[in-house]
């Protein structure tokens, strides 16, 4: 079965510092891979997606993320967090063979202090 | 706003009754999902459904909860006898074929 580990739960951040997430995959075959972000009191919303192409995706808000096939990660990055920055974010996957269901990470928790 | 409906936000109910959600999808997606998500944890996938057709289940869709999409638009999800481990939020999420899924806000379940 495929699984999703996010490394780190909850993160700590100052305004205008850099930002990368970790997330790791376990499925070896060809897999779709997303960040949705949950904003206190709202729905999850995509950040961003890959598909096929270039591994490195741009998203939403200067989010951008990095497919390494080799190392199965898809890590999150952003060069300067805001205060609005301040979420939970969710990495995940469907793979080739495991139908239609999203198989998402823990969660980590990001709060940007001003 | 056009994005997926769902109906109550919130339900508080006592262990061993029934409950039932419903989920509006995004009126052009004829695919529709159901997760649940508990405190602290990732969303975990319940059932998929393209147009009526309930074509995926997990195996945490225990005999209790029950799935219809019986116009291929909205959803609704059942559960039965409801245990104290049924608190939970539940998501709705659709989309269109190859793209990705919307989410909803979801429907907190408290059982007392």
């Amino acid at each position: 079965a495929q699984s999703v580990s996010q490394h780190n739960h909850h993160v700590i951040l100052s305004e205008a510092a850099s930002l990368e997430l970790g997330c790791n995959y376990s499925y070896g075959g060809t897999v779709n891979l997303f960040w949705y972000v949950q904003y206190p009191g709202q729905h999850l919303q995509l950040l961003l997606k890959y598909f096929s192409g270039d591994p490195l995706v741009k998203g939403i808000k200067g989010f951008e993320a990095e497919f390494i096939k080799s190392k199965f990660s898809f890590n999150l990055r952003k060069p300067s967090v805001q205060w609005s920055d301040t979420a939970e974010y969710f990495c995940a996957v469907i793979s080739n063979n495991a139908g239609n269901m999203l198989t998402f990470g823990g969660g980590t928790r990001l709060m940007v202090k001003p | 706003d056009t994005g997926v409906s769902q109906n109550p936000r919130h339900k508080i109910t006592k262990r061993g009754q029934n409950v039932t959600f419903r989920c509006d999808p995004i009126s052009e997606h004829n695919r529709l999902y159901w997760y649940r998500q508990t405190l602290g944890q990732g969303p975990e996938f319940l059932t998929y459904f393209q147009n009526e057709a309930q074509l995926e289940k997990s195996r945490l869709l225990s005999d209790r909860f029950s799935a219809e999409r019986p116009k291929g638009s909205f959803s609704t999800l059942e559960i039965q006898r409801t245990e104290q481990g049924d608190s939970a939020m539940y998501l709705c999420a659709s989309s269109a074929a190859g793209q990705p899924q919307h989410f909803g806000d979801g429907t907190r379940l408290s059982i007392l």
